[in-house]
């Protein structure tokens, strides 16, 4: 199963834009590129995913390089709700295979 | 209705009792999913059922037997679990072949 490799932590101030990095060296032609983000004492929640193209949502954007090896979700303007841990997932549907995560920090 | 309902909330059990997790969905999805996450750690996945058979086993003990008895219903079977398997048990569902999963909030499981 590809791999995902993402900071540990990150912080942002509310309503500034926040830029979450991902690497992804080891994808295949066929794995798409999945957000989902954890918020205290809840499941996953799906955020955003893509194949090749950069993707919009009401949620979030999501830049893919174009050797695929390496995305980047942006979250517009940060509010203290998104505070979270974000994952970048590799895969399929059937077998989505989560990384360690990134915990966003929002400050007020 | 986007949600998934999981039964207990919370579970407490012994290590020779017999218990079930439920999940339910009414969203219409026929691919549904058992995962577990441990404090501070990732989900990992543990099964996938689709169309009501179960398609991966992520080659998990023989103590965790899951049953989706309809399109709506997924069950966890627990039997002599130990004090590792304490967890956060998570479900999720999808519609079959779109990459979007809706998880539940998941059981707070510790086996004593």
């Amino acid at each position: 199963d590809a791999k995902t490799t993402q900071p540990n932590s990150m912080e942002s101030n509310e309503e500034e834009p926040v830029h979450l990095p991902c690497n992804h060296s080891t994808i295949s032609g066929t794995d798409y590129i999945h957000w989902y983000r954890q918020l205290p004492s809840q499941g996953p929640e799906y955020v955003i995913h893509g194949l090749t193209s950069n993707v919009n949502n009401r949620m979030a954007s999501l830049a893919i390089a174009e050797d695929r090896k390496s995305s980047t979700l942006i979250l517009h303007r940060a509010t203290l709700r998104d505070a979270a841990v974000y994952y970048c997932i590799l895969g399929s549907s059937y077998k989505l295979i989560f990384g360690s995560g990134t915990r966003l920090l929002v400050r007020p | 209705d986007t949600e998934v309902t999981q039964t207990p909330k919370h579970l407490v059990m012994g290590m020779t009792n017999k218990k079930s997790l439920k999940c339910e969905q009414h969203m219409g999805h026929r691919a549904m999913y058992w995962y577990k996450q441990k404090a501070k750690k990732p989900p990992e996945l543990m099964f996938v059922y689709s169309y009501e058979k179960l398609s991966i086993n992520e080659s998990v003990p023989s103590r965790f037997s899951p049953e989706c008895p309809n399109s709506s219903l997924l069950n966890l079977h627990l039997h002599a679990l130990q004090p590792e398997d304490s967890a956060l048990y998570l479900c999720a569902s999808s519609q079959v072949g779109q990459e979007k999963l809706f998880f539940g909030s998941g059981t707070q499981l510790s086996v004593l």
